[in-house]
């Protein structure tokens, strides 16, 4: 199994407060991207990081932001939650010479 | 963008019985795999295929790139199987990476 860790797994908040996932991987994998998964959309991409301090948006990024300070970690950060961003987040990484994509446990995050 | 389609959406098969998913995609890819998310909602890489075919036990896949489309074939189905595939592509000059995902194919394997 791929060495990747998500934190929290669940978390309740209320609407319009911050919000910090972090993903954590042991793989030392230069690519790491976040996904949302919802119900009829399948895995959309939100973000991704092509290496420390390189980062870019996908497909759906607005209200999210994210950071990578080392290669091991990538923060997605919600700047005031909305009930729409209710979903379950996948972190997910592969390395420079491989193309598999290797998933994380994924958070559930519930926006009340 | 890309449009990414699989069939069918709902699949109810009895244990033992052979199966075929289909993965249908609107533009040339570099980048095609199969994931499996179990009943816990983790997901598992299967294959990356962006042609060819390959296999691993009980499971093979097939991607024709000239004609966009991939198959994954499940044969001697178990309970085990059970859960949701993906299919995700990586569009010809897009970031390394960028999947676009299907809908996915929701499997149950009755005992």
């Amino acid at each position: 199994d791929a060495g990747i860790t998500q934190s929290p797994r669940h978390k309740v908040t209320e609407t319009g407060t911050p919000v910090t996932l972090r993903c954590h991987q042991t793989e030392n994998h230069r690519y790491m991207y976040w996904y949302r998964q919802d119900p009829g959309h399948g895995l959309r991409l939100i973000h991704y990081s092509y290496g420390v301090k390189d980062t870019d948006k996908g497909e759906v990024s607005d209200g999210y932001s994210v950071s990578r300070s080392k290669t091991e970690d990538f923060l997605l950060t919600l700047e005031s939650a909305t009930s729409s961003q209710t979903s379950v987040y996948f972190c997910a990484i592969n390395g420079e010479q491989s193309y598999e994509q290797y998933f994380g446990p994924g958070t559930r995050l519930t926006v009340t | 963008g890309i449009q990414v389609e699989q069939s069918p959406p709902d699949l109810i098969l009895q244990e033992g019985a052979n199966s075929t998913l289909r993965c249908n995609f609107s533009d040339s890819v570099n980048n095609l795999q199969w994931f499996h998310q179990n009943p816990w909602g983790q997901l598992i890489n299967l294959f990356y295929i962006p042609s060819g075919t390959k296999q691993n036990g009980r499971l093979s896949a097939t991607t024709v790139a000239t004609e966009r489309y991939s198959l994954l074939y499940i044969s001697s189905s178990q309970t085990t199987d059970s859960g949701v595939y993906f299919c995700a592509v990586e569009y010809y000059g897009g970031s390394q990476g960028n999947l676009i995902f299907g809908k996915g194919t929701k499997l149950s394997v009755k005992p």
